[in-house]
């Protein structure tokens, strides 16, 4: 199958410093790419779309300003946590659907990077 | 928007016993169905999808079936093993496009218990 991995896999930082986490799709290309956050014990809760060459599509009640959604190339996007916070601590994972003809395309995750803000 | 509820929330089966996770969803637009299942720490893996088009599927031990009309689809493990003990979450996508966003259930936590 495709393979999707994100950089860093753990991080910790402190309060008030900004973080970045890199997807990437590795064996094809991902005009979108999608970011989730999952806290200890929940469901995937997507956080925005990532386009390839345009504004990210963010999720109800997530804050545009705070996590940053960049996706430059059509392998890589990148969610910045801006000014974290304890409370900003999660499992950040991203998924890309493959490309090609056949419409119900499976979406591969990335491993997660989980992130500890102190 | 698509919401997904997914029952129940923890499950415990014997061991070779079969278990059953059932998911409804809201948007009658959404057509496919994917089943992930998520070890701690670990990325969630796809082990079974269904499209609307199609009302029963299955992959060895695991079978997915789906009702549009009652807008219900359910999760059978036949033979349950110590390996199936993980998270699952059902999923729905909100479109037709391999793009659309996929809205996932709240997972079900499977024990199985030797």
């Amino acid at each position: 199958g495709a393979v999707v991995s994100q950089h860093p896999s753990w991080v910790i930082c402190k309060s008030g410093t900004s973080v970045k986490i890199e997807c990437r799709s590795l064996d094809f290309q991902a005009t979108t790419m999608f970011w989730y956050r999952q806290f200890p014990k929940k469901s995937l809760m997507l956080m925005a779309t990532s386009n390839e060459g345009s504004k990210a599509t963010y999720e109800q009640g997530v804050e545009k300003d705070k996590f940053l959604i960049n996706h430059a190339s059509l392998t890589l996007s990148t969610l910045t946590v801006t000014s974290a916070h304890p409370e900003d601590s999660s499992f950040y994972i991203c998924s890309a659907p493959t490309s090609g003809r056949e419409i119900y395309n499976e979406q591969f995750f990335g491993p997660g990077t989980r992130l500890t803000v102190l | 928007g698509e919401n997904v509820e997914q029952h129940p929330s923890t499950l415990s089966v014997q061991e070779g016993d079969s278990a059953v996770i059932k998911c409804t969803y809201s948007d009658s637009a959404s057509n496919y169905f994917p089943w992930y299942k998520q070890e701690l720490g670990k990325r969630p893996q796809l082990i079974i999808d269904i499209r609307s088009n199609v009302g029963e599927k299955k992959d060895q031990r695991i079978a997915v079936t789906l009702n549009k009309t009652a807008k219900h689809f359910s999760l059978h493990i036949t033979e349950t093993q110590p390996e199936d003990s993980a998270v699952y979450f059902c999923a729905a996508r909100e479109g037709p496009a391999r793009d659309d966003k996929i809205i996932f259930g709240k997972g079900t936590r499977l024990h199985i218990l030797p």
